[in-house]
């Protein structure tokens, strides 16, 4: 079965930095692209990114261009996505995706991940 | 960027009736790259339609998409009570964007 499974929920302050991940099985890891959807509370859904496992090729939708990095390791079939000042309007639950092909549809969702930021 | 519009903002309808959603794009969709999807509360959006008007996987067939250009429509043929939901066009033809939803309530 193709999952992809994300750690679990995390609340931050202000200032710090954060990493989630996003872990793929099932299926060839390098061979399909990985993104990331944010879903603020009680709002729609936004494209981040994604990148290309097998050869970390990554893109950006410019809202998010430079706030935010998309990384993957393929050893471990795990996919991230990185802050490194986090702000309070980051507070949102944000699910990785595996898209059709690229550009595409998305498929296969991650169960999502919490991030909460409060001082 | 394609901005897409969905109507109404929310619909509300009684089961076993059938359900309309619109989404328009404000540049044309080529290829009919336009997706739908459904997301119920605390759970994860699921892909219904791809290319406008395939089912993905699994997905039942009183579920159709139809449209080209800048015009598309979701039909629900009779609703189902777990089919009311939240429910998300997006467009893959230029980058990505999606639209803001359109929420199907209980009449």
């Amino acid at each position: 079965e193709v999952q992809l499974v994300q750690s679990g929920a995390e609340v931050k302050k202000p200032g710090e930095s954060l990493k989630i991940s996003c872990k793929g099985s099932g299926y060839s890891f390098t061979s399909y692209w990985i993104g990331w959807v944010r879903q603020m509370p009680g709002k729609g859904l936004e494209w981040m990114g994604i990148i290309y496992p097998g050869d970390s090729n990554a893109k950006y939708s410019p809202s998010f261009q430079g706030q935010v990095t998309i990384s993957a390791d393929k050893s471990i079939s795990t996919a991230y996505l990185q802050w490194s000042s986090l702000k309070a309007s980051d507070t949102a639950m944000y699910y990785c995706v595996r898209p059709r092909g690229w550009p595409n549809c998305f498929d296969i969702w991650g169960q999502g991940t919490m991030v909460t930021i409060s001082s | 960027e394609i901005v897409l519009t969905q109507s109404p903002g929310t619909l509300s309808l009684s089961p076993g009736e059938r359900a309309t959603l619109s989404c328009r794009a404000s540049q044309g969709v080529s290829g009919n790259f336009l997706a739908w999807y459904q997301q119920k509360p605390g759970q994860a959006p699921r892909l219904l339609i791809y290319g406008a008007s395939s089912r993905a996987t699994g997905i039942p067939d009183r579920f159709s998409g139809s449209g080209s250009g800048t015009d598309f429509t979701l039909t629900i043929s009779s609703l189902e009570p777990e089919d009311f939901a939240v429910y998300y066009c997006q467009q893959y033809d230029r980058s990505l964007t999606f639209g803001p939803g359109t929420k199907v309530d209980i009449k």
